[in-house]
């Protein structure tokens, strides 16, 4: 599977839209881009996946460049509950998905 | 609640121990898999079982096993155990199909901790 980059960690103020980004630069054709978050030692959490075009879902957008080599996650108005790790995991559906470090997101009152 | 569930929540032993981690997949999900994650550290990958057989495996120590029962339930067994063993071992399940993406739901984890 791919390997993606994310950044380490970033703050969002409280009703503001979190953009959270990743790289994925060596994704393939047949490869989802998926989205998880882990709030603090809870199971991780599915959030949303897509293959080429944007989605959109209760919880939040994806957002695919033409090229696939990146894309970034939207929560369109973060509340303290969603503080957490986010992962951007690049998964063909047929292997075990593989979790880097993430992005630890704060989201501040 | 992701409808997978994973008991018992926690678990305290001594070291040179056996335990096993007991995993109920949401129902109609026919892969399991396990997860092992240390204090500060990532999500690490151990073992995939689908429909009873096992289909990858990730770092997953020799002392530690598993296996998926004709009901699908899992159990991750983990012996011989050491202070380093202790741990959050997550569960998930998926449909896992073909071609098609298929997203995998975590249970709360049951949290080891070897004294």
């Amino acid at each position: 599977d791919a390997k993606t980059t994310q950044p380490p960690s970033m703050d969002c103020a409280e009703g503001r839209a979190a953009n959270l980004p990743c790289n994925h630069s060596t994704i393939s054709g047949n490869e989802y881009v998926y989205w998880y978050r882990q709030i603090h030692s809870q199971g991780p959490q599915y959030i949303i996946h897509g293959l080429k075009n944007n989605e959109t879902n209760e919880m939040a957008s994806l957002i695919i460049t033409e090229d696939r080599k990146s894309s970034t996650l939207i929560l369109p108005h973060a509340t303290l509950r969603d503080t957490a790790v986010y992962y951007c995991i690049v998964n063909s559906g047929n292997t075990p998905l593989v979790f880097g470090k993430g992005t630890r997101l704060s989201v501040i009152a | 609640d992701s409808g997978v569930t994973q008991t018992p929540k926690h678990l305290i032993t001594a070291t040179g121990q056996r335990v096993t981690l007991r995993c109920s997949p949401r129902s109609g999900d026919l892969s399991v898999y396990w997860y092992q994650q240390s204090l500060d550290q990532g999500l690490q990958f151990l073992i995939h079982y689908y429909n009873g057989e096992e289909r990858a495996k990730g770092n997953i120590l020799e002392r530690f096993s598993a296996q998926q029962f004709p009901d699908l339930h899992s159990e991750l067994n983990l012996s011989s155990l050491e202070l380093g063993d202790s741990a959050l071992y997550f569960c998930a399940s998926s449909k896992m199909g073909g071609r098609a993406s298929t997203e995998a739901f975590f249970g709360q984890g049951t949290r080891l901790t070897v004294v």
